[in-house]
């Protein structure tokens, strides 16, 4: 049973796209949506994080929109770079911290010349 | 030198060893995790610990044990490793209220 489910699983977009990852999550206690980044070899990093209270935030080309209702948020890469190139995963937990984080199935962006 | 660090990187190992992982950490956080990574899967939680004295089973503990030898100090242990444990395993640690994990660079455990 996937609490958080991601899509698409890949993505190829080229130079300057904007790619866009999408979740939707079932439980309603979760008040915490980050999204890590994570490239060939290495763990998972923070990348950008969100609260229900908010519907938008956005961290230099890194954007994430959060629909409450329909319990849904979603990452936007602008002008994406070939050193975007990586695996995004969101995520989710209760209490508002990276406590027992509860990830999605994670998708795997590549960013072409 | 990592803030969170595994040992070792990659290991192969035979079915029915046991096995040991470990992490030590210089972050200074209390809380620390074990996840497993498969393709199509994500991230999935095995235990967790939020000080020393407490150990959680997470999603998928069956088949894994932990131990928190110290606050800095956080291993988990296959009994008698199984084909379908084969994945990669990251350690994580957070910081009580915070909201940033941090993650060591993995262990590839193959299990043949």
């Amino acid at each position: 049973q996937q609490q958080v489910k991601q899509s698409p699983q890949s993505l190829i977009v080229q130079k300057g796209g904007i790619p866009i990852i999408n979740c939707a999550y079932e439980n309603t206690a979760f008040d915490y949506f980050p999204w890590y980044q994570q490239f060939p070899g290495k763990g998972p990093a923070l990348l950008i994080a969100i609260r229900p209270d908010v519907s938008e935030k956005k961290e230099g080309r890194f954007t994430i929109s959060f629909n409450k209702s329909a319990k849904q948020f979603s990452l936007h890469i602008m002008d994406s770079q070939p050193g975007d190139s990586a695996t995004y995963f969101c995520a989710a937990s209760r209490g508002g911290t990276a406590s027992k984080l509860t990830f999605g199935t994670g998708t795997r962006l590549q960013v072409t010349l | 030198d990592a803030d969170v660090t595994q040992t070792p990187r990659n290991r192969i190992t035979k079915t029915g060893k046991r096995i040991m992982l470990e992490c030590s950490q210089t972050k200074g956080h209390d809380r620390m995790y074990w996840y497993r990574q498969d393709p199509g899967l994500g991230l999935r939680l095995i235990y967790y610990s939020f000080d020393v004295k407490d150990i959680n089973k997470g999603e998928i503990s069956d088949g894994y044990s932990v131990s928190r030898q110290a606050q800095a100090k956080f291993s988990l242990s296959l009994e008698s490793a199984i084909p379908n444990q084969t994945a990669l395993y990251f350690c994580a640690t957070s910081a009580k209220d915070k909201e940033q994990a941090f993650f060591g660079q993995g262990t590839r455990l193959t299990v043949v």
